[in-house]
């Protein structure tokens, strides 16, 4: 089956623990992007990454770093989260760039 | 810079009932417009698109129109169901330096019987 999955689906952490968030997509998707979504402000987007090694930065990149090393993996990591990074994350990836993204099913982050 | 502003909810409606969900757009050049759904509890899925002026989308009963005149995207759906009820996305897709979906706030539809 087609599908982004992403790993841990509900963590609850405390200020300035490292944590990483997992995503890898099955479908051979050069394009991935994470965003993050929170209460009337929509989905902003985090890093994206057009291809393996090649990452960039989006609207709200700050206290994130990303890596993709392989195609099918784009982890985000929080070198220490802060409780404004507690929010739903999601992973998303296209075959290209076209807008036409497969998300995963989130991951809530709840940061103490 | 690009910009989507959605209609703001919760709309409520019974089921059968006619839907709109107003989106209008601020863009440079020509971008595509989506509009996503995020039932409860998952991911968002992608529901129509339309990469034109003029282009109508339409998927499972939804449908919405490029208007470039207007700059709108606006979604319908002639009889809703209880299985419509979700959060719906109206997203514009930039290109060009920044390859990013620009998303509204989102507008939460609940359906009752």
């Amino acid at each position: 089956e087609a599908q982004v999955t992403q790993n841990p689906r509900y963590l609850i952490t405390v200020t300035g623990k490292k944590l990483t968030v997992t995503c890898s997509q099955n479908m051979n998707h050069e394009y991935m992007s994470w965003y993050r979504q929170d209460p009337g402000l929509g989905l902003r987007q985090i890093y994206y990454s057009m291809n393996v090694e090649v990452t960039d930065k989006g609207d709200v990149p700050e206290g994130y770093k990303v890596s993709r090393k392989e195609k099918r993996n784009f982890p985000l990591i929080l070198e220490s989260p802060s409780p404004n990074q507690t929010s739903l994350y999601f992973c998303a990836s296209s075959p290209q760039y076209t807008g036409e993204l497969f998300f995963g099913e989130g991951s809530r982050l709840t940061v103490l | 810079g690009n910009s989507v502003t959605q209609m703001e909810g919760p709309v409520t409606l019974s089921e059968e009932a006619f839907l709109t969900i107003n989106c209008t757009y601020t863009a440079t050049g020509y971008p595509s417009l989506f509009w996503y759904v995020q039932y409860p509890g998952e991911g968002l899925q992608l529901l129509l698109k339309a990469t034109k002026a003029d282009d109508k989308g339409s998927n499972k009963g939804f449908e919405a129109t490029y208007r470039k005149e207007t700059t709108s995207f606006h979604l319908e759906k002639g009889s809703v169901q209880v299985s419509d009820s979700a959060v719906y996305f109206c997203a514009l897709g930039s290109q060009g330096g920044s390859e990013k979906l620009v998303f509204g706030k989102g507008t939460k539809l609940t359906v009752n019987p």
